[in-house]
């Protein structure tokens, strides 16, 4: 079966300081990969999505970046954070292709919560 | 652009309770729709989707939810609420028919059980 692990769980990060989250996915091949932010009392915002190796498209115009080093890998980096860079992180996966039903169905990591002070 | 309102950032029911919780979709092609449900510090978890074959979907945990396309609604229901239903909720939209299928969320609903 397929399993996402995301890491490190929670992070408190003081302004200016770089960042790494990390996302990988088990058991399956070429996966689409997801990263959303949730903010308090905003939903979730995709931030970047990716198709294939080194394949990023990125949704909104902001502090972070993200790559994919290899197939099942994601990575979410900044290089110098700031206050507004605080939130809960989920890394997303879906099978490439939509199956049966035609919809592309998401299952999502545990989140990472980043704390920037 | 495809994108979905969840009337209703706070819900409280009874313990044993009809849950309702409403969610208006707006998408210019026929829509996926899905809920997703969050507990406390934890990633989503898929609930139920809708992917047109039937209008009445049924999920996991005793949830269900009815695509009414007259309406553009999509609200998810349970007939008797549960003390371990306490969770946020969201509904999410993508489109049929893309290229890529990009899952747009609501800003969710909270759903407070009470003894």
């Amino acid at each position: 079966s397929q399993t996402i692990h995301q890491w490190p769980a929670t992070l408190v990060q003081p302004v200016g300081s770089p960042l790494s989250l990390e996302c990988t996915v088990e058991g399956t091949s070429n996966p689409n990969l997801y990263w959303y932010r949730q903010a308090a009392g905003r939903g979730l915002q995709l931030l970047f999505y990716s198709v294939g190796i080194g394949q990023i498209s990125s949704e909104v115009p902001q502090n972070l970046s993200a790559s994919r080093p290899q197939d099942r890998q994601f990575i979410l980096s900044s290089k110098k954070l700031l206050l507004s860079d605080s939130g809960f992180y989920l890394c997303a996966w879906s099978p490439r292709g939509t199956g049966s039903s035609g919809a592309n169905v998401l299952t999502f990591g545990a989140g990472s919560r980043l704390t920037v002070l | 652009a495809q994108s979905v309102t969840q009337l209703g950032s706070h819900v409280s029911v009874s313990e044993g309770a009809l849950v309702l919780l409403r969610c208006n979709y707006s998408s210019s092609v026929p829509p996926y729709l899905f809920w997703y449900v969050q507990y406390p510090n934890q990633g989503l978890q898929l609930l139920l989707k809708y992917t047109s074959a039937a209008t009445l979907v049924k999920g996991i945990n005793g949830f269900e939810a009815e695509f009414k396309k007259s309406e553009t609604s999509f609200h998810l229901t349970k007939p008797s609420a549960h003390m371990s239903d306490a969770a946020e909720y969201f509904c999410a939209v993508s489109e049929m028919n893309t290229g890529f299928q990009k899952l747009v969320f609501g800003t969710g609903t909270r759903l407070l059980v009470s003894p």
